[in-house]
């Protein structure tokens, strides 16, 4: 079935420094890759989304970029800054239907 | 802003007994969804609804049902609850998109254990 695969499971960096978060995925019929960010205790809120039409999405520090060939996308935070520390899921969207797979989720430190 | 509102933020239910989640939505959004989060295991999801009085599968969704009667409620059902039901449980729901899945908005979440 469909599978999202994510990696590191947990990531520690220096504030200022880039953090890179990647993930694969299994059905390419997939076409839609947003990334979920959850601070801690709260709902998990979009932060930047992808469709297969474009290779590399970004938003002032975020960046996503997407290899469909590969199947592989990733998330790229640059200047990283203590309230970017949270858990961020990648996920697919699939055009079979409307549900999203996400992956395990990378636990981001950021510290200062 | 779009609201997603979970009725129960924490419950403490028994073995065996039936639980009632609940969800609504006011963005009337066609599409409304149930995952469950447990550490090291991501979001998976439940069962998902794209339409009133419809429900599809989603990858774990034996032990639970769903029930979907308006446009703006989802509720997810424990028919008997058992302790590795314990989890927290996140209802969203997304505008339908053409080509397929959209930006899912969450609610708050709740928080389930099951003794």
């Amino acid at each position: 079935g469909e599978n999202v695969e994510q990696h590191p499971s947990t990531l520690s960096v220096q504030e200022g420094d880039s953090a890179v978060i990647k993930c694969t995925y299994s059905d390419s019929a997939s076409n839609y890759f947003p990334w979920y960010k959850q601070e801690l205790g709260k709902r998990p809120q979009l932060i930047i989304d992808i469709r297969s039409n474009v290779g590399e999405k970004k938003d002032q520090r975020i960046a996503v970029t997407l290899n469909k060939t590969a199947k592989h996308f990733s998330l790229h935070i640059t200047e990283t800054q203590p309230e970017d520390s949270a858990v961020y899921f990648c996920a697919a969207g699939y055009t079979g239907g409307f549900k999203t797979i996400f992956g395990a989720g990378t636990r981001l430190f950021v510290k200062a | 802003d779009v609201k997603v509102t979970q009725s129960s933020r924490y419950l403490v239910k028994r073995t065996g007994e039936k639980v009632f989640l609940e969800c609504v939505q006011d963005m009337d959004h066609e599409n409304m969804f149930w995952y469950r989060q447990d550490p090291g295991l991501g979001l998976r999801l439940i069962y998902f609804s794209y339409d009133v009085k419809m429900k599809e599968k989603g990858d774990i969704p034996e032990g639970y049902s769903v029930s979907r009667e308006k446009k703006e409620r989802f509720s997810l059902i424990l028919e008997s609850a058992s302790t590795n039901q314990t989890s927290m449980y996140l209802c969203a729901s997304s505008p339908t998109m053409a080509g397929g899945a959209g930006e899912l908005f969450f609610g708050e979440g709740s928080r389930l254990t099951v003794l």
